[in-house]
């Protein structure tokens, strides 16, 4: 399967715990993007990494989530000190660039905080 | 903060029946819109990367038009089928500096058609 590829597909966690999702994008694509989305929501933008820099985190995330992209290559997505808010679908995307391509998905990572 | 509209929220309509839907963004900082297809329990889809004022794209019965001055693009579908019942997000990408920057979503319009 060559698509972008989400690990867990679904997490439960108590509140308070760290929790820890991964994304390999698909490969050769420079770009991966993070959205959160909730019920009834669109995709709302966490962040994005251009190669290993990330380039733009959203002013709504708070210091618990950070993400990473070490190499390159696939990106890890952490949040720490869960909270009962944060319970959503948390998606990853991938795109080739430079420009006015399309972004591929994952099939996302469900996150229940209970 | 961009923000990007769509509207309507949902619409339940008759199969045969043809649809529309409206995505608005803001008329400044226009890099590129996309619309996608979002299955429920499968991950959203391309349908559309549109660039340019006056674009005009087709696929199938699904078509899509661009305005950029004046920020909107409508989605069309003629003649719905059940297999078109989804979720239709569009999404504004951002100019930064001559780049194609982040990618903003709307809420997205929930089709259902009905046999």
């Amino acid at each position: 399967d060559t698509g972008v590829s989400q690990d867990p597909r679904h997490k439960i966690t108590k509140r308070g715990q760290n929790v820890t999702f991964r994304c390999d994008p698909i490969s050769e694509h420079n770009r991966l993007y993070w959205y959160r989305q909730t019920l009834g929501q669109g995709p709302e933008f966490l962040t994005y990494f251009q190669n290993e820099a990330q380039l733009e985190k959203s002013r709504l995330l708070s210091d618990r989530f950070s993400a990473e992209r070490p190499k390159g290559s696939f990106s890890t997505l952490e949040i720490q000190r869960t909270e009962q808010g944060d319970s959503a679908m948390y998606l990853c995307a991938s795109s080739s660039g430079p420009s006015n391509t399309e972004a591929f998905f994952g099939q996302g990572t469900r996150l229940t905080v209970v | 903060i961009l923000n990007v509209e769509q509207s309507p929220q949902s619409l339940h309509v008759q199969e045969g029946d043809s649809t529309n839907f409206t995505c608005s963004f803001p008329s400044s900082n226009f890099y590129a819109l996309h619309w996608y297809r979002w299955e429920t329990a499968k991950s959203p889809k391309a349908l559309f990367v549109m660039t340019l004022n006056g674009d005009e794209k087709k696929k199938g019965r699904i078509s899509a038009t661009l305005n950029t001055k004046e920020g909107y693009s409508y989605l069309y579908i003629k003649g719905s089928q059940p297999e078109d019942s989804a979720t239709y997000l569009c999404a504004f990408i951002v100019n930064y500096g001559g780049s194609q920057g982040n990618l903003i979503f709307g809420k997205g319009t929930k089709l259902s058609v009905k046999p």
